[in-house]
């Protein structure tokens, strides 16, 4: 199956300085690449996604980006906001299939 | 707005137990999964459901079993349940299309003691 590996497991930040997450998945045939969020208490949910066939995706402060010949894939926050501040989780898509990286801890220091 | 439900947000239970926990979907979503999340670990799928009485086994699906009976409805079952079972669990549901976003309900705290 799917192997799919996330860096780094914690990450602190300066509010207003950048995070970037980086991904790495096994299976070449994965053509699908969410990011869901995850608050404290509260249900993962999408914030942004990526296809096999795009390099990169933009939605306002975050960005996603996609070298499917070295199979890895990044999120980029800028401007961090206390309200980013959460656990982050990559995911590969194969047949229907979502395999999760370990997620990434984000706090926004003020 | 999709909203999927889960029957507890938390739950106890004794090694030996059978356990129940149950997810409901209201957007006539075909496919539905189970998870399980530990620190650590991510989200590890345990079963999903691309149909009713349609089921395929994910990552982890040791110890454990499902029901699909109905369209809005999957159940996992921890036959006896073990305290390596306890975990947060997450039901999740989406459309057949491989590029949409599956909806997460808010977890189950499962503790076996």
């Amino acid at each position: 199956g799917e192997n799919v590996e996330q860096h780094p497991s914690t990450l602190s930040v300066q509010e207003g300085d950048s995070a970037v997450i980086k991904c790495t998945y096994s299976d070449s045939a994965s053509n699908y690449f969410p990011w869901y969020k995850q608050e404290l208490g509260k249900r993962p949910q999408l914030i942004i996604d990526i296809r096999s066939n795009v390099g990169e995706k933009k939605d306002q402060r975050i960005a996603v980006t996609l070298n499917k010949t070295a199979k890895h894939f990044s999120l980029h926050i800028t401007e961090t906001q206390p309200e980013d501040s959460a656990v982050y989780f990559c995911a590969a898509t194969l047949d229907y299939k979502l395999s999760f990286g370990a997620g990434t801890t984000v706090t926004v220091r003020a | 707005d999709v909203k999927v439900t889960q029957s507890s947000r938390y739950l106890v239970k004794r090694t030996g137990e059978k356990v129940f926990l149950e997810c409901v979907q209201d957007m006539d979503h075909e496919n539905m999964f189970w998870y399980r999340q530990d620190p650590g670990l991510g989200l590890r799928l345990i079963y999903f459901s691309y149909d009713v009485k349609m089921k395929e086994k994910g990552d982890i699906p040791e110890g454990y079993s499902v029901s699909r009976e109905k369209k809005e409805r999957f159940s996992l079952i921890l036959e006896s349940a073990s305290t390596n079972q306890t975990s947060m669990y997450l039901c999740a549901s989406s459309t057949p299309d491989t590029y949409n976003e599956q909806f997460f309900g808010p977890g189950t705290r499962l503790t076996v003691l």
